[in-house]
């Protein structure tokens, strides 16, 4: 049981390449999440998903997209990146019950746009 | 003005001090209220949810929310070098399922 897995770990892109990081969870959760964290800005909603063939955008969704490939796998894409766009990134699926509201974050993705 | 504010610290104690964390939020419709985790470089854990005003106790951590006040805070007692980490408070309302706010996070070190 792997939890939240992210891929690549780290990452540094040109200004204007494009990038895609890969989310996958083996929870059988419905929702996933992205988001971006930055210093002293706490954890920001990028996109998420409630369940598989439905995407939403969340507080910063400008320069990304997202795709719910299936109910495991959730991926962002920067088509443009930005300097701004320099973060670390987190994917996360979510457990919600009558006694519960978890969310498994992954390990995240580093990325430095230059 | 951010809808959850969380002083950054650090805060640095001596192992065995009793540890108290807190956030503010402006945003009267949050009613869940969780506390994650941060160890360096990994991802957020979940530790502590609540719904609602009161306490919540888990092992060595309670949960206080105190909603006419907006704040809540979370205790360690006995705090542990292994609970040096960042702590992040969260929460959200009834009317958007899946909107969370996010604290930027409290820096805590625990020196043996």
């Amino acid at each position: 049981n792997a939890g939240v897995t992210q891929t690549p770990k780290f990452q540094v892109l040109k200004t204007g390449q494009s990038m895609t990081l890969q989310c996958a969870q083996d929870m059988n959760h419905n929702s996933m999440y992205w988001y971006r964290q930055d210093p002293g800005m706490g954890l920001r909603l990028i996109y998420y998903s409630a369940s598989e063939g439905t995407t939403d955008k969340g507080e910063v969704p400008n320069g990304y997209n997202v795709s719910r490939l299936n109910k495991r796998e959730f991926s962002l894409r920067l088509e443009s990146a930005a300097p701004s766009q320099t973060s670390v990134y987190f994917c996360a699926s979510r457990d919600s019950g009558i006694s519960t509201d978890t969310q498994y974050f992954g390990p995240g993705t580093r990325l430095t746009v230059l | 003005q951010k809808e959850v504010e969380q002083d950054p610290g650090p805060l640095s104690v001596p192992e065995g001090a009793i540890v108290s964390l807190n956030c503010t939020y402006s945003n009267s419709a949050f009613q869940y209220f969780m506390w994650y985790r941060q160890y360096s470089r990994k991802g957020p854990e979940l530790l502590m949810y609540t719904y609602s005003s009161g306490n919540k106790e888990d092992g060595r951590f309670t949960a206080q929310v105190d909603k006419s006040s907006k704040y809540i805070s979370l205790f360690i007692r006995d705090s542990q070098p292994s609970d040096s980490a960042t702590y992040l408070c969260a929460m959200r309302g009834l009317g958007n399922f899946n909107k969370f706010y996010f604290g930027s996070g409290t820096k805590l070190n625990v020196k043996p």
